[in-house]
């Protein structure tokens, strides 16, 4: 199989807290690992690309220091949603890439964040 | 400018009515087009992978196919639980490696 998984699935939090998620891929190791914001009824919106042991590749429009991302091992990599604000409530996913011929990407679950 | 688009937007169908959804892309080298279910509130789930015109696969009622310039999700005789939205996303392999997503077909089976 090909299993990502994400945590955590759900939280709340304050406004100005920071915010970690992590992403893991459970049987196969990922040299790449995507993080992805989706908005109600919306496709998903690629934010970077986490690269394992190098900097993160961000999409345009999506701040650096606002979306702290760390690829530390071919496993996992962690998003951290720095000094959020009510508008970084979103639903944010996960995937990582597998290697090879197909090089198909699998997501992780989703996580829920909500900003108070 | 590489671009994916799904049609229809949205489609209901009785169970076992047959359909089939529409992947039409404009991506210079592709190297994969993929179809993905996505049901509310979770992750996108992977269903198949087309690499070349002609190309068909099968997963129980779906059944995915290429062309060169679209791909098709056919849904055979679907039920209830097939009701979700299903993504489609074009692999480029140029100097950016990303997926080309389109923005998905929300399908609901009545039964």
């Amino acid at each position: 199989g090909a299993v990502v998984s994400q945590h955590p699935s759900r939280v709340i939090c304050k406004s100005g807290t920071s915010v970690k998620i992590e992403c893991r891929s459970l049987d196969f190791q990922a040299t790449t690992m995507f993080w992805y914001r989706q908005f109600p009824k919306q496709s998903l919106m690629l934010m970077a690309t986490s690269n394992e042991g190098s900097k993160a590749t961000y999409e345009q429009g999506v701040e650096k220091d606002k979306f702290l991302i760390n690829h530390a091992s071919l496993t996992l990599s962690t998003l951290t949603v720095t000094s959020a604000h009510p508008e970084d409530s979103s639903f944010y996913i996960c995937s990582a890439r597998r290697e090879g011929a197909g090089n198909e990407q699998f997501f992780g679950p989703g996580t829920r964040l909500t900003v108070l | 400018e590489d671009q994916v688009t799904q049609s229809p937007e949205a489609l209901r169908l009785q169970e076992g009515e047959s359909s089939s959804l529409n992947c039409s892309y404009t991506v210079s080298g592709l190297r994969g087009l993929f179809w993905y279910r996505q049901d509310p509130g979770k992750g996108p789930e992977f269903l198949f992978t087309l690499y070349s015109a002609g190309e068909e696969k099968e997963k129980e009622r779906l059944k995915a196919t290429l062309t060169k310039k679209e791909s098709f999700l056919h849904i055979t005789a679907p039920k209830p639980e097939d009701s979700a939205t299903y993504l489609c996303a074009a692999y480029n392999a140029g100097n950016n490696r990303k997926l080309i997503w389109g923005l998905g077909t929300s399908l609901a089976v009545n039964p």
